[in-house]
């Protein structure tokens, strides 16, 4: 069956520090995947998708996710964090062949000055 | 285009009574997927279409809940009766065949 995996729920860099964000996913094919961001009382933006191709993607904001087939992962990073990226994100599988999409449990940023 | 739209974007209701939510896709695209976010349970998914064609309603909680998807150009949500746990922000996203999801607003609904 299809899954999502964020490990982290909570997480605290300090501003200008690093990020990685944990996603393992499960699904028995190549997925969809992507990475949604989601500010308090406000819908789902997309920071970026990976459906084939180059597995190392760049979005906006400065994010950035590798697809790891191996590890059945797609984790996501910024090298250095901005007070304005506190919000909540979730990883996303989608079924190439169903299109079912999917999410993880979110992981909320919080950034400290 | 417009985006997903959804409506109402608040809604207060009294338990036992029918609620409906309502959301307009994004012309051209051929999936639409309905959503519930709380804050134990996360981004679930409750139901989702294709061309119109409810796919998997697996994550329809109880019989309460039922969705249609008339034509390409809406679909609703009808919770009936609504009880108090059905408290939730309801999101309605589409996507194209090799797109994102694009998402509403969403709709905040408390069952009093």
């Amino acid at each position: 069956a299809q899954s999502v995996t964020q490990p982290d729920i909570h997480i605290t860099v300090s501003e200008g520090a690093s990020l990685e964000l944990r996603c393992n996913y499960s699904y028995g094919a190549t997925p969809y995947l992507f990475w949604y961001v989601q500010s308090p009382g406000q819908g789902l933006q997309l920071l970026l998708k990976y459906f084939s191709g180059d597995t190392l993607v760049q979005g906006i904001k400065g994010f950035e996710a590798e697809f790891k087939r191996s590890q059945s992962s797609f984790n996501l990073r910024k090298p250095s964090v901005h007070w304005s990226d506190a919000a909540e994100y979730f990883c996303a599988v989608c079924s190439s062949n169903t299109g079912k999409l999917i999410f993880g449990q979110g992981t909320t940023l919080q950034v400290k000055p | 285009d417009a985006g997903v739209i959804q409506s109402p974007r608040h809604e207060v209701t009294e338990m036992g009574q029918e609620v409906t939510l309502r959301c307009k896709p994004i012309s051209g695209h051929d999936y639409l997927f309905w959503y519930r976010q709380t804050m134990m349970r996360g981004l679930e998914l409750l139901i989702y279409f294709n061309n119109n064609v409810p796919i998997d309603d697996s994550g329809m909680p109880e019989d309460r809940f039922s969705a249609k998807m008339p034509n390409a150009s809406f679909s609703t949500l009808k919770i009936q009766p609504s009880e108090p746990r059905d408290s939730a922000v309801y999101f309605c996203a589409s996507r194209g065949f090799s797109t994102e999801a694009f998402f509403g607003q969403g709709t905040r609904l408390t069952v009093v």
